[in-house]
């Protein structure tokens, strides 16, 4: 099944802002919206936000997603070391019937 | 404060099967699908399968179908997958999911003689 495209890595300085992207369709993003996913190295992923660009509780307003066509985003503000990680999103696909992921952005912190 | 918890995953020659289960705890389990999501080691997330509220509609990916089942025990607030016929690349850890909303910590198959 075909997936999301998410730029394999991302560096930015402590203190500045990232903005992650991830590439879709009609099908899912386009259409169902995309959540994104944290995971750090040895941990289960976290949810960052749910398909709809809200926030879970517990997750910093430095983080809001927001989507324009086939393409959602994920903007981080005021990096901290912490928030290096991979960063994933997914989607539910509604011509494939299944949820598909993007191969994730390995944000660098420098 | 919600908790998924998988169980049954270990090591496995090629050929064999394990059932893992996943307990759910803090929200609305029959409410919801779910899904069983894997991560092979140094890899991304895939999608394995999912199955509706009542367990009467389920769904996989290509590479697993016919070999793998999902199931449900709404009363216990189960999730369960039979996994036959596994192969060394169906080596990863499996998560029990609602993407959209939760994850749980994973239980680590491993498939090799």
């Amino acid at each position: 099944q075909a997936g999301l495209t998410q730029p394999p890595s991302a560096s930015k300085d402590l203190g500045q802002t990232a903005t992650l992207t991830c590439t879709g369709n009609s099908d899912n993003v386009g259409s169902q919206g995309a959540a994104w996913l944290l995971q750090h190295q040895g941990h289960p992923p976290r949810l960052l936000s749910y398909r709809n660009n809200n926030r879970p509780s517990g997750i910093s307003e430095r983080l809001s997603a927001s989507r324009s066509g086939n393409t959602a985003s994920l903007t981080i503000i005021g990096l901290l070391p912490e928030d290096e990680a991979d960063y994933f999103c997914s989607a539910w696909d509604t011509s494939l019937g299944a949820w598909v992921f993007g191969g994730g952005t390995k944000l660098t912190v420098l | 404060e919600v908790h998924l918890v998988e169980s049954g995953g270990g090591l496995v020659q090629p050929g064999g099967s394990l059932r893992l289960s996943c307990t759910a705890s803090g929200f609305a389990f029959s409410n919801y699908w779910m899904s069983w999501v894997r991560q092979a080691p140094g890899k991304g997330l895939e999608w394995v399968t999912n199955l509706n509220p009542d367990g009467s509609g389920e769904y996989y990916v290509d590479s697993v179908r016919g070999r793998f089942t999902t199931s449900r025990d709404n009363a216990k607030n189960s999730l369960y997958l039979q996994m036959n016929g596994l192969r060394a690349e169906d080596t990863a850890i499996y998560y029990c999911a609602d993407p959209d909303s939760y994850w749980g910590q994973g239980t680590l198959v491993t498939v090799s003689s």
